[in-house]
Formats: C-alpha cells, structure tokens, sequence
C-alpha cells in the first residue's frame, strides 16, 4: 500500500534490550524524520535524514541511532533500552525538506519496563 | 532558537461554536507555520501552513489561520465546531531563510461537546 508505514504499532521491552523501530515510505521522498511524543512535550525531533546515507540529529538525539541505506527506509534503534525511552514515536517524510508538507506514519506505542 | 506556545492544553466548544485555538512562537523573524492536527490513534496530518505572501490561511475542514506578525501570533479558527473536529492540534513554526528544524508547540486537545 502506498503512504508511509511503522512496525511494530506496539512494542514492549524491557530495559537494556536493543529495539528496532521501523519506517517505510513508498512516496521517494527525500526527508525522513523520527519523533518522539511524550505529555506536555508535544513533538521532538530525535534524527532527520535529507537523503540516503545523509542523517543528523535532532533535539534529542540521545540513546538512539539511526540509519537509512535506502531512500524508502529509515529504522531507529534504541541500543539499551531505558524506561525514559518510553514514547509514542512517529516517522514522517517530505519531499523537498523541512518547510515542505510532512506526512506521518501511524505511529509506535513503545513501553520499557 | 525558535519556541512554540500553545495556549490551553484542553479547550471544549459546543457543536456549532466558533472554535480557536491559540498559537504564540518566539522568532524575531517570520517564521514558516504549521498547524497539524492528530485524531486518536493516528499519526499528524497537516491542515495548513504560512510561508509568504496572504496572511489569512485556509486550510482543510474549514479551518483557517492569520498570521499576525505585530503579535507573533498564528491562532486557528474555524467558524462553527463539528463533532468530527475533536482531535489534537499542534503548532509548529520553523526559521525561514535557512536549513532549520520544525519545532511543535506542546499541542491543545479539543473537546466538541453536542
């Protein structure tokens, strides 16, 4: 199906695991962003992709690494899992950059025990 | 850095009020605007956005936005409430004139009561 997708919606883990959150768009647009969504945070950046193999951080950077060897894909991990990791996290892409019409995914429910 | 106030976490309206939901940001300099809106369990969708040019924005689902640069205000309105609009509206402005990130107000839950 066309648009962009997250895997897994739900995910529980428990601190210190590595996770791997994925996101996939069928668009070819060249930006990607993670974000994390927490109560009274709104948004927050985590990495921003402009194009394959080109990443850069975001506002909270901290505890994640990202990757995107094709354009379609950018997964996040959570290389040791820690409880304040504990987020909805959504995935979204532009076509030509940031002031550009972002389209988000459905989102991951992630919980560390 | 560019900050984004939204006034009011929660605001409820009767269906068939005017709805407005209240947007601040800190820039010096006109930024580029965003107003975002999420419906239970789904990711963001955009309802409309200032870059240059008009003021007044209109966007989806009859809503619009004014771009008042004396008050660094971007307020959302929408002439009469409809069920279908409860949701969360989030706010987001970005520095024009540069490669510069997104930055989301904290967002405003609205309650559309029958």
């Amino acid at each position: 199906d066309a648009g962009i997708t997250q895997s897994p919606r739900y995910k529980i883990t428990e601190t210190g695991r590595q996770v791997t959150l994925m996101c996939h768009q069928t668009w070819s647009h060249s930006y990607m962003f993670w974000y994390r969504q927490d109560l009274g945070h709104g948004l927050r950046l985590i990495y921003y992709s402009a194009a394959a193999d080109i990443t850069d951080k975001g506002e909270v950077p901290d505890g994640y690494v990202v990757s995107r060897s094709k354009t379609e894909n950018f997964p996040l991990t959570l290389e040791s899992a820690t409880r304040s990791q504990t987020s909805v996290y959504f995935c979204a892409s532009s076509d030509w950059g940031m002031t550009d019409t972002q389209y988000f995914g459905p989102g991951t429910r992630l919980t560390v025990l | 850095a560019q900050s984004v106030t939204q006034l009011g976490s929660h605001v409820s309206v009767s269906e068939g009020a005017l709805v407005l939901l209240r947007c601040n940001y800190s820039s010096s300099v006109p930024p580029y605007l965003f107003w975002y809106v999420q419906y239970p369990n789904q990711g963001l969708q955009l309802l409309l956005k200032y870059t240059t040019g008009a003021t007044l924005v209109k966007g989806i689902n009859g809503f619009e936005a004014e771009f008042k640069k004396s008050e660094t205000s971007f307020h959302l309105t929408k002439p009469s409430a409809h069920m279908s609009d409860a949701a969360e509206y989030f706010c987001a402005a970005q520095n024009s004139g540069g490669y510069q990130k997104v930055t989301f107000g904290t967002g405003t839950k609205l309650q559309v009561i029958p």
